[in-house]
């Protein structure tokens, strides 16, 4: 079946602009994470949407990054006014309720200007 | 807070030799443990993970042993090939709270 998906696969913008990242995820996964990896280092938690749960927002940066989700579907990760310091690869996963496995996208890879 | 260190940052070994990459985890609630190889361009995906009742957990070429006690677990790949290549990256998790904290990845090459 079809894994996550994730558009688009690259974005370039130019530092004070905003951008929007899409995540679609596993089709029946209810858990949905957000990631970011930075040039050569491991995956930072950003945030975490479980069903109808209030998210896990501990893992964002400040308060230009912030995330949607539509029920058990699509999410988006906007960053405002965006920094050099925000170019990296935003990875999305999703995972089935109650299971760890995370099951990874291929990632947006972000270029600020 | 939560913390998962890795070691080596990069592993060179000849095709056929073993790799070893090991981590350790600062947070005594974690009890998910999965390894993730992620080739260049492409996101992780998922080789192999372990639950904290388990010591030891293998799938053909590719094992990896957990002690709770220690708060270290391990990745051991035999027989390596070319194909192996690529950055590997240990993590780990609390069942209830599902938020994978990675380590800083290890970079394996295996030469012809």
């Amino acid at each position: 079946g079809a894994g996550v998906s994730q558009s688009p696969s690259n974005k370039v913008t130019e530092k004070g602009k905003d951008v929007e990242l899409r995540c679609d995820p596993i089709s029946g996964h209810t858990a949905l994470y957000w990631y970011r990896q930075r040039l050569g280092q491991g995956l930072e938690f950003l945030i975490y949407f479980q069903g109808n749960s209030a998210p896990d927002k501990s893992g964002l940066p400040s308060d230009r990054f912030s995330a949607e989700r539509t029920g058990e579907s699509v999410s988006t990760l906007t960053i405002q006014r965006t920094q050099q310091e925000d170019s990296a690869v935003y990875l999305c996963a999703s995972s089935q309720q109650g299971g760890n496995t995370q099951y990874f996208g291929p990632g947006t890879r972000l270029t600020v200007l | 807070g939560e913390n998962v260190e890795q070691h080596p940052s990069t592993l060179s070994v000849q095709e056929g030799d073993s790799a070893v990459i090991k981590c350790t985890y600062s947070d005594s609630a974690s009890n998910y443990f999965p390894w993730y190889k992620q080739e260049l361009g492409k996101g992780p995906q998922l080789i192999i993970d372990i639950r904290s009742n388990v010591g030891e957990k293998k799938d053909q070429r590719i094992a990896v042993t957990l002690n709770k006690t220690a708060k270290h677990f391990s990745l051991h790949i035999t027989e390596t090939q070319p194909e192996d290549s690529a950055v590997y990256f240990c993590a780990a998790s609390r069942y209830n709270t599902d938020k994978l904290i990675f380590g800083t990845g290890t970079r394996l090459q295996v030469f012809p």
